[in-house]
């Protein structure tokens, strides 16, 4: 079946640092989305992209998703406090089914302020 | 709105006990999903509705049985609770807007079996 794998599992950054999280389908996706989880939290849903090499921006976060439709990333430019949590990438199969979404383990972000 | 509601919060079971964990959506969402979430893990579907009265497997659907009877409610049923089964539930909805599908999660149960 479909696998998303997400890296690196954990990252620990200092207030202001940079902070990037990748995301890798063993299938096509037809689209991916990425949400953010506090500790102790529901998953949030954060954006989804459906174009190939699309990139969005949000604030400080940009994502994109890779010209072939197997890849994303997740970029926090300067990051804050507020930014800790885990965040998931979670695809689409290419098979026509928009609603069941296969996630990955997640990245969970710490950050010394 | 109260978006995706979920009940209890915590259960402790003993092995072998069933259970019902509830929940609820008031944003007229067709599509409904309960997921697991284990330690250091992504989120595993279990099983899911793409509108009253249609379930289907997930990718962990073994020892969970789910209904739909109305849009509002999608229950899922435990019936013999093994220690397997200690996680973290989460229920969602979602609603297809164009491409689209964000999906809302509840608050999460819980869930230790003994």
């Amino acid at each position: 079946g479909q696998q998303v794998m997400q890296i690196p599992q954990y990252q620990h950054v200092q207030e202001g640092e940079d902070f990037t999280t990748y995301c890798n389908s063993s299938t096509t996706l037809s689209n991916i989305q990425w949400y953010k989880q506090r500790p102790g939290g529901h998953p949030v849903f954060l954006i989804q992209l459906v174009k190939s090499g699309e990139v969005k921006k949000q604030k400080r976060l940009t994502f994109q998703f890779g010209e072939a439709k197997k890849n994303s990333s997740l970029h926090i430019t300067a990051t804050q406090t507020t930014d800790v949590g885990t965040y998931f990438c979670a695809g689409f199969g290419s098979g026509g089914s928009n609603y069941k979404l296969t996630f990955g383990k997640g990245t969970l972000l710490t950050v010394n302020p | 709105n109260a978006g995706v509601t979920q009940t209890p919060k915590f259960r402790i079971l003993k092995i072998g006990q069933s259970m019902t964990l509830q929940c609820t959506q008031d944003m007229n969402h067709n599509y409904m999903y309960w997921y697991r979430q284990d330690p250091g893990m992504g989120l595993k579907l279990i099983y899911y509705s793409v509108g009253a009265g249609i379930t289907d497997k997930g990718e962990v659907p073994n020892g969970y049985n789910v209904s739909r009877s109305t849009t509002e409610d999608f229950p899922l049923r435990l019936e013999l609770a093994a220690p397997s089964q200690t996680s973290v539930y989460f229920c969602a909805s979602s609603i297809l807007a164009g491409e689209i599908n964000e999906q809302f999660f509840g608050p999460g149960t819980r869930l230790t079996v003994l």
